[in-house]
């Protein structure tokens, strides 16, 4: 059963436009989430996180919302850019899990 | 080196072949997890190590599939008498925290292809 979903596999916005990826969890004891960028042939790289005890992280262009009551993500780009094309996978830890437990990943494209 | 390596990138094998792939983590990171990615599903989890010792291996598919880390450093995962539902990207990562609380660094990938 999946603990971390991103039910919208894919996403088209347009450039200078905000870009909005949700999450969901069913893990009450998660406490820690993260967001992951990957391209083509590359590794995932870390992007943006957030702990449990926090509603909202910034850094720069990215923006993290939590909702815990709702176990509920999103991840905020605003302005989008062409660059920001790419899959995006929520991840989250905490609790017994000393792993990170990843979503199925939301691949967005950014129109010029 | 400044990131995590791994090797081979691909590696393409023939049923019932055996397989090894290397992860060589970040110098002085604590934690290194191995993670198996199909196409068009998210990374999941197959094993992490803290130092040499396997804190976790719930996510190795099958009894064929063996991971060690003897020194605390460079991991190699075993694929032993590969099978077609193998084929998938492994990813490695590692991090400074003793598990997942904190940022992992990811390597490129191993590209697995069993024909």
């Amino acid at each position: 059963d999946q603990q971390v979903k991103q039910n919208s596999p894919s996403l088209s916005v347009q450039e200078g436009r905000i870009s909005i990826l949700n999450c969901d969890y069913t893990n009450s004891m998660f406490d820690y989430f993260l967001w992951y960028k990957k391209y083509p042939a590359e590794g995932p790289t870390f992007l943006i996180s957030i702990s449990s005890i926090k509603d909202k992280n910034e850094d720069g262009r990215f923006t993290v919302f939590l909702n815990k009551s709702a176990k509920h993500l999103s991840l905020h780009i605003v302005p989008s850019q062409p660059g920001d094309s790419a899959v995006y996978f929520c991840a989250a830890s905490g609790g017994s899990q000393g792993n990170l437990i990843f979503g199925k990943g939301t691949k967005l494209s950014v129109k010029p | 080196g400044a990131g995590v390596s791994q090797s081979p990138r691909y590696k393409v094998a023939k049923r019932g072949q055996d397989v090894a792939l290397r992860c060589d983590p970040i110098s002085g990171h604590v934690s290194l997890f191995w993670y198996q990615q199909a196409l068009g599903q998210g990374p999941e989890f197959l094993t992490y190590f803290q130092n040499e010792a396997q804190l976790d291996k719930s996510g190795l598919p099958s009894d064929r599939f063996f991971a060690e880390r003897p020194e605390g450093s460079v991991s190699t995962l075993k694929i032993q008498r590969t099978q077609q539902e193998d084929s998938a990207v492994y990813l490695c990562a590692s991090s400074v925290y003793r598990d997942a609380t904190g940022e992992l660094f990811f390597g490129e990938g191993s590209r697995l292809t069993v024909l």
